[in-house]
């Protein structure tokens, strides 16, 4: 099945504690990206990657890395997690020519406490 | 710069009414536009989309949305509702010389009542 999964789907940890959230696609996308989901602002990208170690920042990246080492993967990093990077956070994938039709994995809902 | 514009936060409805949720958005560029619903605690996933041609445009589960240029506007409507059509859907948009980004609304919370 062709589909875009993350892990873990939920997470509490504390302030300062460095945490990785993985990304998998299984439908050889180039294009990836994270966004976090707040309450009365929708979707906002922290950041992309148009192909294998290539990234960029989205228009929220402060606080946030990631990686691309293989075309599958996208890890989203936290190195040192504060309280407001409390939130709801997708992955999405999109194939060449995509034209905005992206594919989006369930979510992970982070607590930082 | 683009942005979208959901003035509805939530749209209380019954079952089988028909119902509009409206997004207007703001560019300079030409831009294609998108509905995404989201379920509850799932991802998002695709309900339609505009990218040329005819305004009025179909999607999925019985959803459609008109085009409207002169108005900056996309909104979606559905003639009938479903109990199971309970969700957040966003509306978005992405330039068409940089299609990979897409900008979201806020998002409007469809609540349908038996």
């Amino acid at each position: 099945e062709a589909q875009v999964t993350q892990n873990p789907r939920y997470l509490i940890t504390v302030t300062g504690k460095k945490l990785t959230v993985t990304c998998s696609q299984n439908m050889n996308h180039e294009y990836m990206s994270w966004y976090r989901q707040d309450p009365g602002l929708g979707l906002r990208q922290i950041y992309y990657s148009m192909n294998v170690e290539v990234t960029d920042k989205g228009d929220v990246p402060e606080g946030y890395k990631v990686s691309r080492k293989e075309k599958r993967n996208f890890p989203l990093i936290l190195e040192s997690p504060s309280p407001n990077q409390t939130s709801l956070y997708f992955c999405a994938s999109s194939p060449p020519g995509g034209m905005g039709t992206q594919y989006f994995g369930p979510g992970t809902r982070l607590l930082v406490l | 710069a683009q942005s979208v514009t959901q003035l509805d936060s939530q749209v209380p409805v019954f079952e089988e009414a028909p119902v509009e949720l409206r997004c207007n958005y703001s560019s300079s560029v030409s831009v294609y536009l998108f509905w995404y619903v989201q379920y509850p605690n799932q991802g998002l996933q695709l309900l339609l989309k505009y990218l040329s041609g005819s305004t009025l445009v179909k999607g999925i589960n019985g959803f459609e949305a008109e085009f409207n240029k002169s108005q900056t506007s996309f909104h979606l409507r559905k003639p009938s509702v479903h109990i199971s059509d309970t969700a957040e859907y966003f509306c978005a948009v992405t330039p068409m010389d940089s299609s990979y980004k897409l900008i979201f609304g806020s998002g409007t919370r469809l609540l349908v009542r038996p």
